[in-house]
């Protein structure tokens, strides 16, 4: 079957920076996403990689490593506001999106 | 822009009524739209896909007589939930895509959820 591993909470200090880390084994691979879910929100895009390597896009870099079947999601100088959910999603060789659970993160002062 | 919108953002209806919730793309073309249905601390479930002009596609364990869509035009799909109960309360979001939007067509675009409470 089809499976995303995410750790279901994190928890980071304001102005550090935090790893979210996803695994999957997925039928086929079309690239992975990173999405960001507030609390009784929509999920809002952050970013997109296809080809290994490291994307990166303001406080937020985005890791792939095909042949391990691992991303992670790279946060620095924490905010306050940084405080939500990510989910990890995978585009399979249906071009159907496959997501995680998830992970909370929290931010402390 | 992309954005997508969804009505009503929230609802509160009777066991055994119905209830329509809209998703509009509306600045640009839906070619697919998405429905899930998000449990709290739970993540995204995708219920079905579809695109404009035909059959949306369930997946599987969703009652495709129970949850009515409908992608009647390229910027408007419809989710009717017939006769709900207490267990269908929960968080309803539509997403789009758009081959000639995004960069990497698969990008999907999400409405700002309609979270629903059977009572």
């Amino acid at each position: 079957g089809q499976n995303i591993d995410q750790p279901t909470e994190m928890t980071a200090t304001e102005g550090a920076i935090v790893q979210i880390n996803c695994t999957y084994q997925t039928s086929g691979f079309n690239g992975l996403f990173w999405y960001q879910q507030h609390a009784g929100e929509a999920p809002t895009f952050l970013s997109y990689n296809v080809l290994d390597g490291l994307e990166e896009k303001g406080r937020f870099s985005s890791f792939l490593s095909r042949s391990k079947g691992y991303s992670y999601l790279l946060l620095k100088e924490l905010q306050m506001k940084d405080s939500a959910s990510y989910l990890c999603a995978v585009l399979d060789s249906n071009y159907q999106l496959i997501w995680g659970a998830g992970t909370k993160l929290i931010i402390k002062p | 822009g992309a954005v997508v919108s969804q009505h009503p953002s929230w609802v509160i209806c009777k066991s055994g009524t119905s209830v329509k919730i809209e998703c509009r793309s509306l600045d640009f073309q839906a070619t697919t739209m998405f429905w899930y249905r998000q449990f709290p601390k739970q993540s995204l479930m995708l219920m079905a896909t579809s695109n404009e002009g035909s059959k949306a596609t369930y997946e599987q364990g969703v009652e495709k007589d129970k949850f009515l869509i409908n992608h009647a035009s390229l910027t408007l799909s419809t989710l009717t939930v017939t006769s709900a109960h207490p267990e269908d309360s929960s968080f309803y979001i539509c997403s789009a895509t758009s081959s000639g939007r995004a960069v990497f067509s698969y990008e999907q675009y999400f409405g700002p959820g309609t979270r629903l409470t059977v009572t």
